[in-house]
């Protein structure tokens, strides 16, 4: 079974600084990625997703992430954080013969005014 | 458009009760997951229906926990004889599987406690 890790439960961060959140995962064969977005009292929405092609992958609200096979990674980063990104961010994998995301842990992120 | 809707949004409920839990996916999308997410825990897949196809059980974590779906619409997640260990938020998410590429809409997940 995959296994997602996020090393960092919580990232705190000052305004219009940037930020990466880290995401791990555990297989070796090529696997859909996707980060997911949990603002306070809302359901996760879809922040980006790599399912092939160029290896930076681009998202809503200013977010992109680069998937790097040789080290199985797929972080995510912005270069400027506004108050309004203060939420819960999770990345999950998918390999591309199974039914099943696997997530991981999830990274608070909070933007200190 | 309508999004994923689930009910109900808190559930509070004594050891050994059976409990029902609803969600309402997107009209039209022919996969539906659940997921159950603990206290400072990650997701934690717990069964996938795509439209008629025998559905993926493989996550249910014991005997007591089942799921139905009628067709592409509701599908209810059934807790029996609940433990606290099931205390958890409990979320339900849906998928146009044949075109967007596995991306997944969440509904705002059902709040369990187990007292």
């Amino acid at each position: 079974a995959q296994s997602v890790t996020q090393l960092d439960s919580q990232v705190p961060v000052f305004e219009e600084a940037p930020v990466e959140l880290r995401c791990n995962y555990s297989s070796s064969v090529s696997v859909y990625l996707f980060w997911y977005v949990q603002y306070p009292n809302q359901g996760l929405q879809l922040l980006l997703k790599y399912l092939s092609g160029s290896t930076l992958v681009k998202g809503i609200n200013g977010f992109e992430a680069e998937f790097n096979k040789s080290q199985t990674s797929f972080h995510l980063r912005k270069p400027s954080v506004h108050i309004s990104d203060t939420a819960e961010y999770f990345c999950a994998v998918r390999p591309p013969d199974s039914n099943q995301f696997y997530f991981g842990t999830g990274t608070s992120l909070t933007v200190i005014p | 458009g309508a999004g994923v809707s689930q009910s109900p949004s808190n559930k509070v409920t004594e050891k050994g009760k059976d409990v029902e839990l609803r969600c309402d996916p997107i009209s039209g999308h022919t996969a539906l997951y659940w997921y159950r997410q603990r206290l400072g825990q990650g997701l934690e897949f717990l069964i996938y229906f795509q439209g008629n196809s025998a559905p993926d059980k493989s996550g249910l974590p014991s005997d007591r926990f089942s799921a139905e779906r009628t067709g592409e619409s509701v599908s209810t997640l059934t807790i029996q004889r609940t433990q606290q260990e099931d205390s958890a938020v409990y979320l339900c998410a849906s998928s146009l599987e044949a075109s967007r590429a596995y991306e997944q809409y969440f509904g705002p997940g059902t709040r369990l406690t187990v007292t």
